[in-house]
């Protein structure tokens, strides 16, 4: 069962304009949630992240919004850059044994963003 | 500051053999986690550990094995390769298991043929 779902595998922007991804999740007990970006052939890099108890994080151009009734949360980017088209993970920590070390993973949605 | 270090980054081997993967984590960070990303099932939590101990496991068969030393280097070790097992490797450090500067390693690109 899948705890993590990005069913966008992937979404071509106009440079300058707004990115949305999406990330649902079935699991109530995630309490932090993380976007991570991966370029091919390179590991995931951390991008911005937000606790269950905020609604909204922004940093910079990246602004993530989590909505815990429709157990939802989605990412913006704005605006657009071409250095911005990558892969885009959705994850959450699995929280065994006490540690948040086990990320839990969305499929990614591959954003291409065109000049 | 050195990040995390993954050799070898590509490795070719045949159905059938073993494979030892290696991470050397952050400087000062004692625990590592392990991904496996395949093109059907995204990026998949193998194992963690922590000093030495295995604090967490995914569901993988046990053909996938981990350890890790004294000096918080890990290695994995997948054995009886199968031809599902051509991924990415991925392994990620941080200070003690929680999410403060948990960084990712490139990664070994494994391919069984």
């Amino acid at each position: 069962d899948q705890q993590v779902k990005q069913n966008s595998p992937s979404l071509s922007v106009q440079e300058g304009r707004i990115s949305i991804l999406n990330c649902d999740y079935t699991n109530s007990m995630f309490d932090y949630f993380l976007w991570y970006k991966k370029y091919p052939a390179e590991g995931p890099t951390f991008l911005i992240s937000i606790s269950s108890i905020k609604d909204k994080n922004e940093d910079g151009r990246f602004t993530v919004f989590l909505n815990k009734s429709a157990k939802h949360l989605s990412l913006h980017i704005v605006p657009s850059q071409p250095g911005d088209s990558a892969v885009y993970f959705c994850a959450a920590p699995g929280n065994y044994g006490g540690s948040q070390g086990n990320l839990i993973f969305g499929k990614g949605t591959k954003l291409s963003v065109k000049p | 500051k050195a990040g995390v270090t993954q050799t070898p980054r590509y490795l070719i081997k045949t159905r059938g053999q073993q494979v030892t993967l290696s991470c050397s984590p952050i400087s000062g960070h004692r625990s590592v986690s392990w991904y496996q990303q395949t093109p059907g099932q995204g990026l998949q939590f193998l194992f963690e550990y922590f000093s030495e101990t295995q604090r967490n496991k995914g569901n993988f068969p046990g053909r996938f094995s981990g350890r890790q030393f004294s000096n918080s280097r890990s290695e994995m070790n997948v054995s009886t390769l199968e031809l599902g097992d051509s991924a990415l490797y991925l392994c990620a450090s941080s200070l003690a298991g929680t999410l403060e500067g948990y960084t990712f390693g490139s990664g070994t690109r494994l391919t069984v043929v």
